[in-house]
């Protein structure tokens, strides 16, 4: 089906570990996102790409790094996780032109750090 | 500072009644309103949306409402049924379209 697929799922980090979480898009859309979901607090951009070869911070970007690998993948790094980085995470992308009924979300990571 | 909030953590409504959430936001440079809706352990997925120029936009049994003078947009969803049960996120966008901001979220329950 075509989508946003979003790997892993699950994950659960030590404190100062580094993981890197993968996205991939296959609908050809210019532009990619990272969001995290925290209680009460709705979903928060991280960082985001317009379009191939570009990224930009969004409103959280500190602790995370991404790459634009390629118009299909946007991976988010965490360097050296704390436990502030517990959350759900959320890739998402946007077809040219769309406003934001444009976009398209992944199933989400759910990542710990303890 | 939240530009986009949603005061209600959560609804509970009768099936068959009116379900109302409401949004509230403070930046007068969002100009298009959105409604997303997420089920447990998948993404949020597109409900419904309004353009500033408007103050209504229905489709079917979903209507969403804008007050730009109020800063305020409200979803109305009539008849409730269970399978609305779900996270509802407003989100506002600018002209330039390419980020949107979210409130947090109200969880609505519609009991049967």
């Amino acid at each position: 089906n075509a989508g946003v697929t979003q790997t892993p799922k699950f994950q659960v980090l030590k404190t100062g570990q580094s993981m890197t979480l993968q996205c991939a898009q296959d609908m050809n859309h210019n532009s990619m996102y990272w969001y995290r979901q925290d209680p009460g607090m709705g979903l928060r951009l991280i960082y985001y790409s317009a379009s191939e070869g570009t990224t930009d911070k969004g409103e959280v970007p500190n602790g995370y790094n991404v790459s634009r690998l390629n118009k299909r993948e946007f991976s988010l790094r965490l360097e050296s996780a704390a436990p502030s980085q517990t959350s759900v995470y959320f890739c998402a992308s946007r077809r040219t032109g769309g406003r934001g009924y444009g976009y398209t979300f992944g199933s989400g990571t759910r990542l710990t750090v303890v | 500072d939240q530009q986009v909030k949603q005061n209600s953590p959560s609804l509970s409504v009768q099936e068959g009644r009116i379900s109302i959430l409401n949004c509230d936001y403070t930046n007068s440079m969002f100009d298009y309103f959105l409604w997303y809706k997420k089920y447990p352990a998948e993404g949020p997925t597109f409900l419904i949306s309004i353009s500033s120029i408007k103050d209504k936009n229905e489709d079917g049994r979903f209507t969403v409402f804008l007050n730009k003078s109020a800063k305020h947009l409200s979803l109305h969803i009539v008849p409730s049924q269970p399978g609305d049960s779900a996270v509802y996120f407003c989100a506002a966008s600018g002209s330039a379209g390419n980020m949107l901001t979210f409130g947090g979220g109200t969880r609505l329950m519609v009991k049967p």
